[in-house]
């Protein structure tokens, strides 16, 4: 099955620099890969995603690039600020008989320092 | 309603016992999914439902967990003979249709086996 992992587990950085949190996948048919912040006790929520078919894909402050030939793809928050802490997942779509299921990585736990 | 809606929030139960998690979809959503998330890592798929057919349930630890959701909309977790590994955020989430990617989680049911 798929396999997901994401680096750094914690990253600490200075309000208004920029973040950078990086996976790698081990499936090749992945097709979707969306990102979610889940700030504690609440739910993951999607802040960005982008499908196989583009490298790179930009909100605002967040984007989001990928390598499909590397298997990589990550995470770019520029202009950090402290409402930006919270843990990020990673996540990869495969698709299984019954429909897309998402593999998520193991989180990073961000926090952005005034 | 709004959101995935998830119930209990909230459960103490003590080792044997069995417990029923209740989620209520968006309206209209066809794709149900249950993650279980231990504390400190990233949700992994129990289960996921398309109408009321359980079309994949490889992520499902052991025959104590059961998943149903009869009439396409409402679908509930049933874990028997609570173990303290079992111990976890139970979360529910929600897709409109085949095809579309997004899914939306509910806030989840915080599990405590004491």
């Amino acid at each position: 099955g798929e396999n997901v992992e994401q680096h750094p587990s914690t990253l600490s950085v200075q309000e208004g620099d920029s973040a950078v949190i990086k996976c790698t996948y081990s499936d090749s048919a992945s097709n979707y890969f969306p990102w979610y912040k889940q700030e504690l006790g609440k739910r993951p929520q999607l802040i960005i995603d982008i499908r196989s078919n583009v490298g790179e894909k930009k909100d605002q402050r967040i984007a989001v690039t990928l390598n499909k030939t590397a298997k990589h793809f990550s995470l770019h928050i520029t202009e950090t600020q402290p409402e930006d802490s919270a843990v990020y997942f990673c996540a990869a779509s495969t698709v299984t008989g019954g429909g897309n299921k998402l593999t998520f990585g193991t989180g990073t736990q961000l926090k952005v320092e005034l | 309603g709004a959101g995935v809606s998830q119930s209990p929030r909230y459960k103490v139960a003590k080792r044997g016992q069995d417990v029923a998690l209740r989620c209520d979809p968006i309206s209209g959503h066809v794709s149900l999914f249950w993650y279980q998330q231990a504390l400190g890592q990233g949700p992994e798929f129990l289960t996921y439902f398309q109408n009321e057919a359980q079309l994949d349930k490889s992520g499902l630890p052991s025959d104590r967990f059961f998943a149903e959701r009869p009439e396409g909309s409402v679908s509930t977790l049933k874990i028997q003979r609570t173990q303290q590994e079992d111990s976890a955020v139970y979360l529910c989430a929600s897709r409109p249709r085949e095809g579309s990617d997004t899914i939306y989680f509910g806030e989840g049911s915080w599990l405590t086996v004491v």
